[in-house]
């Protein structure tokens, strides 16, 4: 089955650009979606088909997807960002995958 | 507006069945994908299982023939019946809403979960 590979955790200072990468073979051939976790809820979706922003996400939310490497990028990062950060693919099979997830820690 | 409720969590023992129940409101769940997802203590986001707007079904491995998704559409409700029970089953599980944009729902790699219920909690343990 796909795999997608996310590193654990990332951190960054408030205000500055958090980058989180999502691995998988040629998944720039394949549509990526990412959704925010935080601690006690429900996941939220963040980003839609590589790139696309839902109603009410910010601006400072923005994806992209080459390669094999898909990546979630949140420009002026803020205290309440803070989250778990899921990347979602579907596998040949009409399976949804999920990566293991990056932990955002606000500095 | 646009919700989902989940409900039938419990603790129960290896072995036993259970049924967890996704009550929607604001949408037809019958004319949109519908899916499971859990999350162990601790752990990442697992999906579960899928039942497409046309009733093809799909099941991660980990439940494959044990697990059995289904909907009611008079009542608006999606169902995982879960059997033979494992403590590796020991999960939160949310229903979610599977929605696609533009011209690319014939395409099923680009649906989204959209709309997540709050989940319930399943302990499976003697």
């Amino acid at each position: 089955s796909y795999v997608l590979t996310q590193p654990p955790s990332v951190s960054v200072a408030p205000g500055k650009t958090a980058r989180f990468t999502c691995g998988g073979n040629n998944i720039g051939r394949k549509s990526v979606h990412w959704y925010q976790q935080k601690p006690g809820q429900a996941p939220v979706l963040v980003i839609s088909c590589d790139s696309d922003r839902p109603s009410g996400i910010p601006e400072r939310f923005s994806g992209s997807n080459s390669g094999n490497t898909a990546t979630l990028t949140i420009s002026r990062v803020e205290a309440g960002d803070e989250a778990d950060y899921y990347c979602q693919v579907w596998d040949s099979s009409s399976d949804v995958v999920f990566g293991g997830g990056t932990k955002l820690t606000v500095l | 507006e646009v919700q989902l409720v989940e409900s039938g969590g419990a603790l129960i023992q290896p072995g036993g069945s259970l049924r967890l129940s996704c009550a929607a409101s604001g949408f037809i769940v019958s004319r949109n994908y519908m899916s499971w997802v859990r999350q162990a203590p601790g752990k990442g986001l697992e999906w579960v299982s899928v039942i497409y707007s046309g009733g093809s079904t799909y099941y991660a491995d980990s439940v494959k023939g044990r697990f059995s998704i289904s909907r009611d559409t008079s009542k608006s409700t999606l169902y995982l019946q879960m059997n033979s029970l494992r403590a590796e089953d020991t999960a939160v599980y949310y229903c979610a809403r599977m929605e696609c944009t533009g011209g690319r729902c014939g395409d099923y790699s680009y649906y989204y979960m959209d709309v997540w219920g709050k989940g319930t909690t399943v302990t499976v343990s003697s």
